[in-house]
């Protein structure tokens, strides 16, 4: 089955305590992003990835960071956590026909 | 840069009428529009994709239409149930590129009662 998948699927962590959601794909797609979602103020992107090692800012990139060391796999990294990440992420997928495939979310809180 | 503006936040209709949702957007023009489902705290479901050149797109009980003079889209849902109850997003590409940078409104919640 086709599927993207993310964990943790919640996370309540505290300010500061550095945090990696992971993000995987079995569709071979070249192209991944991460999105945030929050009231009022809808989808925005964070980062996003063309291709193994090639990666680039979004709408809303401080404060994260991204690899892409092989095609499957595309982890958000926080550094540094703050109260004002605390959102839904998705991570997305862009099949052939410009469709993209989000993930199921992790709802991040930061105390 | 490119503004979408999804018409209502919230639409309340009853079970078998037609749902429409608009989409309109500014200051450049997209090569495609796309439209989403997206269920609480789920991620967003692709729903329909409609090209520049292309008027009308059907799919089942779906239609979109694209005016890029009007720079708009409209999305219907015919003979609409309650399982249609959701949040729906609209999506284009960022401009010069049809690769992967999308931006979505801020959706349009669809309440369908019996």
């Amino acid at each position: 089955e086709a599927q993207v998948t993310q964990n943790p699927r919640y996370l309540i962590t505290v300010t500061g305590k550095k945090l990696t959601v992971t993000c995987s794909q079995n569709m071979n797609h070249e192209y991944m992003s991460w999105y945030r979602q929050d009231p009022g103020l809808g989808l925005r992107q964070i980062y996003y990835s063309m291709n193994v090692e090639v990666t680039d800012k979004g709408d809303v990139p401080e404060g994260y960071k991204v690899s892409r060391k092989e095609k499957r796999n595309f982890p958000l990294i926080l550094e540094s956590p703050s109260p004002n990440q605390t959102s839904l992420y998705f991570c997305a997928t862009l099949g052939n026909t410009d469709t993209q495939y989000f993930g199921p979310g992790t709802r991040l809180t930061v105390l | 840069s490119q503004k979408i503006e999804q018409n209502s936040e919230a639409l309340n209709i009853q079970e078998g009428k037609t749902a429409t949702l608009t989409c309109n957007y500014t200051n450049y023009s997209p090569a495609y529009l796309q439209w989403y489902r997206q269920d609480p705290g789920r991620g967003p479901v692709f729903l329909l994709l409609i090209r520049e050149n292309e008027k009308e797109k059907r799919k089942e009980r779906l239609k979109v239409t694209f005016d890029t003079t009007l720079k708009q889209s409209l999305f219907h849902i015919t003979a609409s149930q309650p399982a249609d109850s959701a949040t729906y997003l609209c999506a284009l590409p960022s401009e010069g590129s049809t690769l992967g940078r999308l931006y979505f409104g801020r959706g349009t919640q669809l309440t369908v009662w019996p």
